[in-house]
């Protein structure tokens, strides 16, 4: 199973909500990833996780919160966020976070709208 | 913060038509390059890793070269399908952070 899967594919909230986003890999990885992705931009790195530790935080505004329960297992907990938080919310894992070559492996994203 | 540049930001091509694009990066601390090909509502897809000057990879119609000295990597398809149709990003890294370009947004028209 080489796939990376994403619940929702669409959220929509008020910016007094508050809601997960969910990330789910079953190979084996150790390390991983939120992306965030305005449109016309790049996907923007967020946090990563390796070993189940957070082992980077791209100085993002504490309204998101990253958790890790598991190997297997990542989440992104939303609360109070901004109109221009509405983004595309990509999730990735690789084997590890310690060498250059490995591939990263991206679920389909979440579609994120804050009214 | 990896400065990663595409061009161009999109291109139409007619079936049949080889194309190709290009992926720019700064050249000192080089690691690695990634391409990955992303449709409309679909996970990216990786093509390819390239981690070493001259490094020329292939995948059916695709394929890709890398000149770590100068800084670039082009992506060539040849005889474009409509099924290539998606966006294409590439990625420097420095190991766990990927800098992503803006991507390149193709086009084949049957």
């Amino acid at each position: 199973d080489t796939e990376v899967t994403q619940t929702p594919k669409h959220l929509v909230m008020g910016m007094t909500n508050k809601k997960s986003l969910k990330c789910e890999q079953h190979m084996g990885h150790r390390a991983m990833y939120w992306y965030k992705q305005k449109a016309k931009k790049p996907p923007e790195l967020m946090f990563v996780y390796s070993y189940e530790k957070l082992s980077i935080n791209e100085s993002v505004p504490s309204r998101f919160s990253p958790e890790c329960p598991n190997s297997s297992l990542l989440n992104l907990h939303l609360h109070a966020l901004q109109p221009e938080d509405s983004a595309l919310y990509l999730c990735a894992s690789s084997q590890d976070a310690q060498r250059a070559y490995n591939e990263q492996f991206f679920g389909p994203g979440t579609r994120l709208t804050v009214l | 913060i990896l400065n990663v540049e595409q061009s161009p930001q999109s291109l139409h091509v007619q079936e049949g038509d080889s194309t190709n694009f290009t992926c720019s990066f700064p050249s000192s601390n080089f690691y690695a390059l990634h391409w990955y090909r992303w449709e409309t509502a679909k996970s990216p897809e990786a093509l390819f890793v390239m981690t070493l000057n001259g490094d020329e990879k292939k995948k059916g119609r695709i394929s890709a070269t890398l000149n770590t000295k100068e800084g670039y990597s082009y992506l060539y398809i040849k005889g474009s399908q409509p099924e290539d149709s998606a966006t294409y990003l590439c990625a420097s890294t420095t190991g766990n952070q990927f800098y992503f370009g803006t991507g390149t947004s193709l086009t084949v028209i049957p």
